[in-house]
Order: structure tokens, then C-alpha cells, then sequence
């Protein structure tokens, strides 16, 4: 049973360079979360796609853009990369109509820009 | 005030002690509850969910509270392999998990 997946692994970039990171869904799952988590912190919600179509937005700027594709595959592109955006970026699936039940997560994407 | 707050910690015990963790969350619509896991450098993984009436999985009880808006994680007979990051994670009405910012556990021998 394969589960969510995430690449590249790492990622290092220079500030004002552009940034895709892709997502492969949990089979079954139709809802693909992208979440940042910077050190010592908890995971901070971006978005969530669901029907190819941004859902839900949290607190980040529109330098943080996605796409999900009619596989439920998903991509998370930033722009004008910071400094401030090096972090671990979680890829977390789930099935839109079990709302109650937790995520899956990817083990993840660390980005680093210099 | 943030929408889930923990205490950071760390929290140091010995093997075979018992240890607590709090969690409080702000937005009372608020529909479900988790407890997640997290190892240095790994990502979140569920460890239980949270429910009214309490629910306890082998040395794990998890607690709600919501009249007083908090929920609980007790971890009896703590284990070496226990050291981890507990993260308390919130559904709100719209069902976005939020997550706190993670309590730290280590367990020594």
C-alpha cells in the first residue's frame, strides 16, 4: 500500500529563485494538504486541494501557489524564494468525505535557501 | 492567542515514569482532536485520536475536555523509544487540522 510521497528529498536554492515541489496522494485519497514546518515548530497549513481546486488557504502569501492534477497528484510552487522559506514542507492526504480522521503525511521536503 | 497552544517542553523522565501533556485550543467549533508523533527530522504521524468520552490505546490515554477547551496525552510506563515530539492537532469547522507547535518527551534510562 504505497503511501504519500514527496519529492525531491532535499532542495537547496538561492533567494529569488522559483521552487516546485511535488506530491503523490496515499491510493484512495483524493484531498492532498501542503503544510511548512520550520524548526521547532509545529506544522503550518498552507492549503488544500481537493477536485483539482484550491479549497482551503491558510496565512501565506500568493508567493505560494499549487495545482492539483486529475490523478490527485499535487504541486506546491513558491516564487522569490526567502530566506525565511527554508523549512521542512509536509505533504499530508486524506478522503475528503472521512473528515474525521487524521492525515498521512510524506515524510517531507526540506528546502533550504541561501 | 494561538489556536492550539502546548507547552514546548522538553519534558525529561525516567524509563517507567508516567508523564502528562496538555493542550488547549481556541476555537470552540471545533470538531475533532489528534494526537501526532514526531521523530527528529520525520514527519507527523497519527498516534490516536481524541474523543469525548476518552479512549486509551495500550500506554496511551488521550482526554478531552471541551467545556474547558483542552485535551490530554498520558504515556504510562514510558519507554526509551517514547522520545519523540507529541503534537496536538485541532479540526475546526472547517475541518483544517491545526496543529500545535509540539511538546518535547525525553525518555532516559
Amino acid at each position: 500500500d504505497a503511501g504519500v510521497t514527496q519529492s525531491p528529498t532535499h532542495l537547496i536554492k538561492t533567494r529569488g529563485q522559483q521552487v516546485t515541489l511535488r506530491c503523490s496522494p496515499k491510493s484512495g485519497h483524493d484531498t492532498v494538504s501542503w503544510y511548512q514546518q520550520a524548526l521547532g515548530q509545529g506544522p503550518q497549513f498552507i492549503f488544500q486541494y481537493y477536485e483539482e481546486e484550491e479549497r482551503q488557504r491558510g496565512n501565506f502569501p500568493d508567493r505560494f501557489s499549487g495545482h492539483q492534477f486529475p490523478n490527485y497528484s499535487s504541486e506546491l510552487n513558491v516564487n522569490a524564494l526567502l530566506l525565511g522559506d527554508s523549512a521542512l514542507y509536509l505533504c499530508a492526504s486524506s478522503l475528503a468525505q472521512d473528515r474525521d480522521y487524521g492525515y498521512t503525511f510524506g515524510s517531507g521536503t526540506r528546502l533550504t535557501v541561501v | 492567542r494561538k489556536e492550539v497552544e502546548q507547552d514546548p517542553g522538553p519534558f525529561n523522565v525516567p524509563e517507567g515514569a508516567t508523564v502528562a501533556f496538555n493542550c488547549t485550543y481556541s476555537n470552540s467549533a471545533s470538531q475533532s482532536f489528534f494526537w501526532y508523533r514526531q521523530d527528529c527530522r520525520k514527519e507527523p504521524k497519527l498516534l490516536m485520536s481524541v474523543y469525548s468520552s476518552g479512549n486509551e490505546d495500550g500506554r496511551f490515554t488521550a482526554q478531552l475536555n471541551r467545556a474547558s477547551q483542552y485535551i490530554s496525552l498520558l504515556i504510562r510506563d514510558s519507554k526509551l523509544s517514547d522520545s519523540a515530539t507529541y503534537l496536538c492537532v485541532v479540526n475546526g469547522g472547517s475541518y483544517i487540522p491545526t496543529f500545535g507547535r509540539g511538546t518535547s518527551l525525553i525518555v532516559h534510562p
